[in-house]
């Protein structure tokens, strides 16, 4: 079945630590997104692409990067963790740009912070 | 972006139908109405939207005021499975993002 694959599901780092979240698609979709979840918190989002075109939310840490090196992958790259970035973090992909588009999410990664 | 307001958290029994009220008074002539549900430890899905008609899927259904200042998703026949995080949104025709409110926490009673 085509999907949004997240790997790991669970993902442990030490604070300060470099981390990076992985994403990948098999639907083939031109958008895709990262979304930081924290505990009872709805989803927030942190950045997209259109295809390579990269959208940074005004209110995303500089901690916070991504790379889009193809259509399939998307990674999310986490230069210094602090306690407060530990969260379940979805990725979501949409075929095309704009509403009423679906967004189709993965099972999302949740990420401790020792 | 256009708000939404949705209730805190909602009860029903199993086998009954469930309407979930959503208001969204600022919305605008190209505003979408969407709706996601989260399950527990899972990521969203999508599960209905419209712009100004009733529409039905195979999931639920979403009535539409005729102002479209409030919305309402219907599901038919609650089982315990649709026990989730019930998000409404408004999505410009041109905008790409999502952006989640709070929701509404659906129980479900056996």
């Amino acid at each position: 079945d085509a999907m949004v694959i997240q790997n790991p599901r669970y993902q442990v780092t030490q604070f300060g630590k470099p981390v990076t979240l992985s994403c990948s698609q098999t639907l083939n979709h031109n958008v895709m997104y990262w979304y930081q979840q924290k505990s009872s918190q709805a989803p927030k989002l942190l950045f997209h692409y259109y295809d390579k075109d990269f959208n940074n939310e005004a209110d995303t840490p500089d901690n916070f990067q991504s790379r889009r090196p193809n259509t399939s992958f998307c990674f999310l790259d986490i230069r210094s963790p602090g306690l407060g970035d530990a969260a379940m973090y979805l990725c979501a992909t949409s075929a095309r740009r704009g509403s009423p588009n679906e967004q189709f999410f993965g099972p999302g990664t949740r990420l401790t912070v020792l | 972006d256009a708000k939404t307001t949705q209730p805190n958290s909602m009860e029903s029994n199993e086998e009954e139908p469930v309407h979930l009220p959503c208001n969204h008074s600022t919305i605008s002539g190209t505003d979408y109405i969407h709706w996601y549900r989260q399950l527990p430890s899972q990521g969203p899905e999508y599960v209905i939207h419209g712009l100004t008609s009733n529409v039905n899927n195979r999931m639920a259904s979403l009535a539409i005021a005729e102002d479209r200042k409030s919305s309402t998703l219907i599901l038919h026949r609650a089982t315990l499975r649709d026990a989730a995080v019930y998000y409404c949104i408004l999505r410009d025709v041109g905008d790409d993002k999502i952006i989640f409110g709070k929701g509404t926490r659906l129980h479900i009673l056996p």
